[in-house]
């Protein structure tokens, strides 16, 4: 099991360019989520999904988007970078999200926008 | 929604001395409570955690208490080594993982040699 795969691993934008950070795993799991890291600010929830084609807004929604069309599959999209999205991106997954459940980590994606 | 304090921002013990991390949560129906490390550069890792109905989980030299009525958990480290250096998350969920998890900001513990 290669568990939970994050790409890239780091990536360069410019304000206004959009991208996909890409988040797959193989366990399984009916869960999936995005987080972002700021210093000094812990992990912030984006997204999270509960199952394949079913998606909801976590904390700090706002200039992201996701879809899950797959249960491996969990995308972040980023339509027009701004530089308050410099951060690094995790995403997490567990088995069915409804009660307690580990969460697993990604390696994670650093996003630098400029 | 969730509101997750944790205390103190920066933590520096004694190697061999024992390191107590607190937070506190706002949502009494918050039912799920994990920790995490995170070592520089790499992803957070689950280290123990503990749900609403138990008051305190231990594994090994690391132990988590919950107290409901008051709306705080901890994690207490004894006998500390090197590599427990690491920032430390506590976390807080209402429903397990569906309604993902607020984060408190982080402790950053420092074992002194």
């Amino acid at each position: 099991n290669a568990g939970v795969t994050q790409t890239p691993k780091f990536q360069v934008l410019k304000t206004g360019q959009s991208m996909t950070l890409q988040c797959a795993q193989d366990m399984n799991h009916e869960y999936m989520s995005w987080y972002r890291q700021d210093p000094g600010m812990g992990l912030r929830l984006i997204h999270y999904s509960v199952g394949a084609g079913i998606t909801d807004q976590g904390e700090v929604p706002n200039g992201y988007n996701v879809s899950r069309s797959t249960t491996e599959d969990f995308p972040l999209r980023l339509l027009s970078a701004a530089p308050s999205q410099t951060s690094v991106y995790f995403c997490a997954s567990s088995r069915t999200g409804t009660g307690g459940e580990t969460q697993y980590f990604g390696p994670g994606t650093r996003l630098l926008v400029l | 929604g969730e509101n997750v304090e944790q205390h103190p921002s920066t933590l520096s013990v004694q190697e061999g001395d024992s390191a107590v991390i607190k937070c506190t949560y706002s949502d009494s129906a918050s039912n799920y409570f994990p920790w995490y490390k995170q070592e520089l550069g790499k992803r957070p890792q689950l280290i123990i955690d503990i749900r609403s109905n138990v008051g305190e989980k231990k594994d090994q030299r690391i132990a988590v208490t919950l107290n409901k009525t008051a709306k705080h958990f901890s994690l207490h480290i004894t006998e500390t080594q090197p590599e427990d250096s690491a920032v430390y998350f506590c976390a807080a969920s209402m429903g397990g993982g569906a309604d993902g998890l607020t984060f408190g900001k982080g402790t950053h513990l420092i074992i002194q040699p």
